[in-house]
């Protein structure tokens, strides 16, 4: 199956600091990739859909200045966290889809601790 | 009204013992496509197995296999011979509209708990 990573794995900031987050499609291009947030023992929930090229589609309750989604290439979206706040605290997770295949290719996730 | 309905929030089996973890879905869509992952203590995604709409026979893979019902809209995962590592969260999901399956986001139930035991 086709491999998409995710940088960092785990990071811990201190309250009104901005966190970069990476997903990268490894052996394949990814026009569209997708960023949830997961709370401990609960489901995925989509936040928005990042396109390259073009601006990010963001679920309804997701604010959009909070969090900054730029695709830039057919390889890396960057999920940016601004002023994060302990709220924010969580579990960020992204994926891709690869057209020879069925499923989603999901990041190892990002656990995003705010003190 | 949820689209992927999991009503079991934990589930517990014992070793060797099948297991079988329900999924319903609500969509109007003819053409979708059903997922299985499991998500063990480390986070990680794991797809198990895909269902589409239109595939008449059950997928299986491996231990996996989906009892699809299309007409009660049910997508149950089971699991046979069931193993310690088989513990973790269990998610289905659902794409809908698959026509262009890499740009169409999964729709996820809120899981279910596995507990394998010896």
């Amino acid at each position: 199956g086709a491999v998409v990573s995710q940088h960092p794995s785990r990071v811990i900031c201190k309250s009104g600091t901005s966190v970069k987050i990476e997903c990268r499609s490894l052996d394949f291009q990814a026009t569209t990739m997708f960023w949830y947030r997961q709370f401990p023992k609960q489901s995925l929930m989509l936040m928005a859909t990042s396109n390259e090229g073009s601006k990010a589609t963001y679920e309804q309750g997701v604010e959009k200045d909070k969090f900054l989604i730029n695709h830039a290439s057919l390889t890396l979206s960057t999920l940016t966290v601004t002023s994060a706040h302990p709220e924010d605290s969580s579990f960020y997770i992204c994926s891709a889809g690869d057209a020879r295949y069925n499923e989603q290719f999901f990041g190892p996730g990002t656990r995003l601790t705010v003190l | 009204a949820q689209k992927i309905t999991q009503t079991q929030p934990g589930m517990f089996v014992q070793e060797k013992e099948a297991v079988t973890l329900d999924c319903t879905y609500d969509t109007s869509d003819q053409s979708y496509g059903l997922f299985w992952y499991k998500q063990p203590s480390s986070g990680e995604m794991i797809f198990l197995i895909y269902q589409g709409s239109y595939d008449e026979q059950n997928a299986t893979e491996g231990r996996y296999s989906l009892n699809f019902q299309k007409a009660r809209k049910s997508a149950n995962l089971v699991i046979s011979a069931s193993q310690l590592g088989d513990s973790a969260m269990y998610f289905c999901a659902m794409r809908e509209a698959p026509s262009h399956q890499a740009g169409t986001a999964l729709i996820f139930g809120k899981g279910t708990t596995l507990s394998v035991s010896s």
